[in-house]
């Protein structure tokens, strides 16, 4: 089956720096989403982005599909932007296939 | 717009009882249902999807069941409680099976005791 790698798995960052985060994955996928999971638990969707460039305030995401990669471009981080990142690949029986995550602290 | 409701946001309960879930969204006909569970530091497992009342999918057999007895409702139940059922579990949606985004309610936090 697909294969989802999130790099880094960790990440320390002080408040107001910037940050890349990479989802690889395997084979061709349907699309891809980015989902960020506060401290509390709460799980958000923030990109859609089977391909392309899509932009969201301070985050933006980019999908090369034929290379099979993504990345999540924070900038200016706050300390709300805490939490883990999740990266998730559609298959071909529509199931989403998830990565690991990253943790991300921002210290103020 | 939609919205997705779960409840309750946590719950301990003895080995052995019984578990119900509940979760509703609102503002959408006909959406795809998802029962995910989370241990704690790891990521999401799925456990049921349903694309219409009453069609169940299982992806892992194990102590728990799932019901969607109205369109938008989606009911995760045990008969009886184990310990390792303990986890974080997290109902979501999406408008169509595939090529659709995920949106996921609050959660609820579960532990057997």
């Amino acid at each position: 089956g697909i294969q989802v790698e999130q790099s880094p798995p960790d990440l320390i960052l002080q408040e107001g720096a910037n940050s890349t985060l990479r989802c690889n994955f395997s084979d061709s996928v349907n699309n891809l989403q980015w989902f960020h999971q506060n401290p509390w638990g709460q799980l958000i969707n923030l990109f859609y982005i089977p391909s392309g460039t899509k932009q969201n305030g301070r985050l933006s995401a980019t999908t090369v599909a034929t290379e099979r990669y993504s990345l999540l471009y924070i900038s200016s981080s706050q300390t709300t932007d805490s939490g883990v990142y999740f990266c998730a690949v559609e298959g071909s029986n529509y199931q989403l296939i998830w990565g690991a995550g990253t943790k991300l602290i921002i210290k103020p | 717009s939609q919205t997705i409701h779960q409840w309750p946001a946590t719950l301990v309960q003895p080995v052995g009882s019984p578990l119900s879930l509940e979760c509703t969204v609102e503002g959408t006909s006909n959406p795809n249902l998802y029962w995910y569970r989370q241990a704690a530091g790891r990521g999401l497992q799925l456990l049921f999807y349903s694309v219409g009342i009453g069609q169940i999918s299982s992806e892992v057999p194990q102590n728990l069941s799932a019901s969607r007895p109205q369109d938008r409702q989606f009911i995760l139940s045990s008969k009886k409680l184990l310990l390792s059922d303990s986890s974080f579990y997290l109902c979501a949606w999406s408008v169509r099976q595939g090529d659709s985004p995920l949106h996921f309610g609050n959660g609820t936090r579960l532990t057997v005791t």
